[in-house]
């Protein structure tokens, strides 16, 4: 069956410029994840969404970064006035989240590169 | 100090060797130990889960958890050059694993593997 998907696969973006990625998580999956992977990182957790709860958003690095998510299917981050630390590969994962199992999906990541 | 810790290699390892790849954590809340695998330019798959200390074996994997000594171990055995990717480590505190509640999850750097035929 289709896992997840994320679009684009490559952004190069000027600094300063806005950009949307977006992830579409597996059917049925309620739980979705956000994470950043700077080059010779781990994952950075960025934000959490679980059904119709409020997002836990605690990993955010900066106001600058938000996340909008649509009922149980299409989530996109924004990052406003990017910067280039804002260079990386950004993970979006999902799971059957609560009453189902926790283990995370991942889609094959955004990889963005700030000029 | 980071709440876990991980070689980043790379390792190097002809075909056939054992294989054993390590974190070290420091918060002892940590109950549910992950390792997942990342092949290049994918994301991560979950390899094993082990909840609390004691080992757990898959096929050619087995991991290994010490909650005393706050270190965990994935070994491969007969290493193939499929296996070749990175390594990463993962922990957590919270929720049950296959119930309700959320788990919020920490990751290690990763450690890179070549397996060499």
């Amino acid at each position: 069956g289709a896992g997840v998907s994320q679009s684009p696969s490559n952004k190069v973006t000027e600094k300063g410029k806005d950009v949307e990625l977006r992830c579409d998580p597996i059917s049925g999956h309620t739980a979705l994840y956000w994470y950043r992977q700077r080059l010779g990182q781990g994952l950075e957790f960025l934000i959490y969404f679980q059904g119709n709860s409020a997002p836990d958003k605690s990993g955010l690095p900066s106001d600058r970064f938000s996340a909008e998510r649509t009922g149980e299917s299409v989530s996109t981050l924004t990052i406003q006035r990017t910067q280039q630390e804002d260079s990386a590969v950004y993970l979006c994962a999902s799971s059957l989240g609560q009453g189902g199992g926790y283990e995370q999906y991942f889609g094959p990541g955004t990889r963005l590169t700030v000029t | 100090q980071k709440e876990v810790e991980q070689d980043p290699g790379p390792l190097s390892v002809p075909e056939g060797a054992i294989v054993s790849l390590n974190c070290t954590y420091s918060n002892s809340a940590f109950q549910y130990f992950m390792w997942y695998r990342q092949y290049s330019r994918k994301g991560p798959e979950l390899l094993m889960y082990t909840y609390s200390s004691g080992n757990k074996e898959d096929g050619r994997f087995t991991a290994q958890v010490d909650k005393s000594s706050k270190y965990i171990s994935l070994f491969i055995r007969d290493s193939q050059p499929s296996d070749s990717a990175t390594y990463l480590c993962a922990m957590s505190s919270g929720g049950v694993w296959g119930s309700g509640g959320y788990q919020k999850v920490t990751f290690g750097t990763g450690t890179k593997l070549q397996v060499i035929p």
